[in-house]
Formats: structure tokens, C-alpha cells, sequence
């Protein structure tokens, strides 16, 4: 079993939509929690941290759950700019040391 | 947050040489991370830089390979040497510019082709 899973997609939604991406970790020990945006040949941006308690940034949501060991991002009205590959990201447990999921591709048409 | 300036931004190369990728960040940090990612793939964590000791590498990735230089607290080399097809990759530098834990910044990555 991966340490962070993602379903790879691509995702194919239609401008305005509502999408939501889950991601499941192993170790019951993570601390951190993170969605990171990567677009097509560019390097990963911190998107939002993930909370306990879930949190809010515009149009995104972020949800934890740590008793199922999983995250999601819910994204609200999507644009055709928030086409890219949404990766999440789990701290091993220990200082420094980040997990990477595979990410889960998004594409908004038009 | 911080900025980090990545170099080269892409090379091809002949397999057998090495070449020597830098990260210049424009403030101080502790610790610098390198990274891989293979064509689409995620990240893999090649080994962490301390400014005034030597690298601390994950499984899979060896000194000899992949030599770090952290010269001070806003620099760092990663050397792929020795290359071969296999190494055709991005690579990445990334910083925790919060100390934190909660917010890394990546240099824009390393596009290597080993021909």
C-alpha cells in the first residue's frame, strides 16, 4: 500500500462545477497535511494546509479526517485556471520529512 | 516566502558525465531538500541539506550519485553524476521558508535528458 494515495484522474469537469478529490494516508502518526498545485511543467505551489477542524480559502475546502486517515479538497465554481495536477501531501510522522501522492489531474472545459 | 532561483532550468546530456544543478534562495534557511520527479510521477525525496554537515540521504539514493554541497545557508549544489537514461528527470530544490513544517517553496526544477 502506497503511503499516500490519490485517485490519478484526470478529472474532466465542466466550468462552474463542483469537484471534489480525496486522498488517503497510511501513517496514523502525520501531522501535517497539505494540497499542493502543480501545473503542467511547472513545480509544485503550496495550494492550502489542511486542518483538523477543516478549512476555507475562496472557492476551496479543505477537510480532514483523521480517524479514516483522509483528506479531501473540494473545489467550488471551478475555472478553466484551476486546470492542473492537485497533489497531497502528509508528513512521515517525523520533522521535515514529506510523503507526496502521485496527484490527481484536474481538467475544466469550457 | 522565500524565492529560490534554480540552475539550469534544462540540459541534455551524454551518459557517463555529470552535471551540477544549484539553488540559490534568497534568504537564509536551515535545511534544503532535494527532489525527483520522474515523468508523471510525484516527488521522491532524494536527500535533505544542512548547512555545515553533510546530507542526509533517503533509501535508493547514494552520495556517490548524487553528491550535495551546502555551502552556506542560502545555497546548495546537487550533482548527478556518473548519468545514465534512468536519471532523465525533473529535478527539484524546495525550502521550508516557515521553519515550520507548513509551507515549502520549490525552485522551478531541472529538466535533464540523458541521451
Amino acid at each position: 500500500r502506497k503511503e499516500v494515495e490519490q485517485d490519478p484522474g484526470p478529472f474532466n469537469v465542466p466550468e462552474g462545477a463542483t469537484v471534489a478529490f480525496n486522498c488517503t494516508y497510511s501513517n496514523s502518526a502525520s501531522q501535517s497535511f497539505f494540497w499542493y498545485r502543480q501545473d503542467c511543467r511547472k513545480e509544485p505551489k503550496l495550494l492550502m494546509s489542511v486542518y483538523s477542524s477543516g478549512n476555507e480559502d475562496g472557492r476551496f475546502t479543505a477537510q480532514l479526517n483523521r480517524a479514516s486517515q483522509y483528506i479531501s479538497l473540494l473545489i467550488r465554481d471551478s475555472k478553466l485556471s484551476d486546470s492542473a495536477t492537485y497533489l497531497c501531501v502528509v508528513n512521515s510522522g517525523s520533522n521535515y520529512q514529506l510523503i507526496w501522492g502521485a496527484g490527481t489531474k484536474l481538467i475544466i472545459k469550457p | 516566502s522565500a524565492v529560490i532561483s534554480q540552475k539550469p532550468s534544462r540540459d541534455i546530456c551524454q551518459r557517463g558525465t555529470s552535471l551540477t544543478i544549484q539553488c540559490q534562495v534568497d534568504s537564509q534557511v536551515t535545511m534544503m531538500f532535494w527532489y525527483r520527479q520522474q515523468p508523471g510521477q510525484s516527488l521522491t525525496l532524494i536527500a535533505t541539506a544542512n548547512q555545515g554537515s553533510e546530507a542526509t540521504y533517503e533509501s535508493g539514493f547514494v552520495i556517490d550519485k548524487f553528491p550535495i554541497s551546502r555551502p552556506n545557508l542560502t545555497f546548495s549544489t546537487l550533482t548527478v553524476s556518473n548519468m545514465s537514461p534512468e536519471d532523465s528527470s525533473i529535478y527539484l530544490c524546495s525550502v521550508d521558508w516557515t521553519g515550520t513544517n507548513y509551507g515549502y517553496t520549490f525552485g522551478s526544477g531541472t529538466r535533464l535528458t540523458v541521451v
